[in-house]
């Protein structure tokens, strides 16, 4: 089945320090990935999309890579703070260009001050 | 205005009851869209109305209708529910997907907790 998987386990890092959140993908090749963050009982927020040709995109203290041969999407928070607690979501797009996303488990974010 | 809006914030129903949903955007967007969200679990994709036509069921059961009055609007009535129904409902919209090779962002609502007792 074609996946796309995050680990599920929370990640703790200190104030200041990056976060590195992977999101990996099996069994097919996601013409683009997107990334988006959920607080608490609220709606996803769409952060950064980035497709299969590009390398890397950036915005502010956001990066994301997508490496096809290693089949994986990395996402960095650089200078890491306390309000950039929340679960960070991999999505893909379903076939045929239908708009539907589908999403890894999410990752928890905490960023102890 | 990036923003979608989704009533009511919480709702509480019987098993026999019926209510709705409602959502609105007003982004000019052409695909909306209604995802179920369990406590820690990621988004599940509903429905999928393109240009104001239901294109995509994910097999959901009857007893949740979903309607797409105009562009601007997506409404999810339900009817005789069950307390495993009870979840966090989002709506979501989207420029056109169609479009070859893009990947449009999804913009999402704040939910409506749901609770079926």
């Amino acid at each position: 089945s074609q996946k796309i998987e995050q680990n599920s386990e929370a990640l703790n890092i200190q104030e200041g320090k990056t976060a590195t959140l992977t999101c990996n993908y099996t069994n097919y090749s996601p013409a683009y990935l997107q990334w988006y963050r959920q607080d608490p009982g609220r709606g996803p927020v769409f952060l950064l999309l980035i497709r299969e040709n590009e390398k890397e995109k950036r915005k502010e203290r956001l990066k994301v890579t997508f490496d096809t041969t290693l089949k994986q999407s990395l996402f960095h928070i650089t200078a890491s703070q306390p309000a950039d607690s929340a679960t960070y979501l991999c999505a893909r797009h379903g076939s045929s260009n239908t708009g539907k996303l589908i999403f890894g488990q999410g990752t928890t974010l905490q960023v102890k001050p | 205005d990036t923003e979608v809006t989704q009533t009511p914030k919480h709702l509480v129903m019987g098993m026999t009851n019926k209510k709705s949903l409602k959502c609105e955007q007003h982004m000019g967007h052409r695909a909306m869209y209604w995802y179920k969200q369990k406590a820690k679990k990621p988004p599940e994709l509903m429905f999928v109305y393109s240009y104001e036509k239901l294109s995509i069921n994910e097999s959901v059961p009857s007893r949740f209708s979903p309607e797409c009055p105009n562009s601007s609007l997506l409404n999810l009535h339900l009817h005789a529910l069950q307390p495993e129904d009870s979840a966090l409902y989002l709506c979501a919209s989207s420029r056109d997907p169609h479009l070859p090779g893009q990947g449009y962002e999804q913009y999402f609502g704040p939910g409506t907790r749901l609770t079926v007792t």
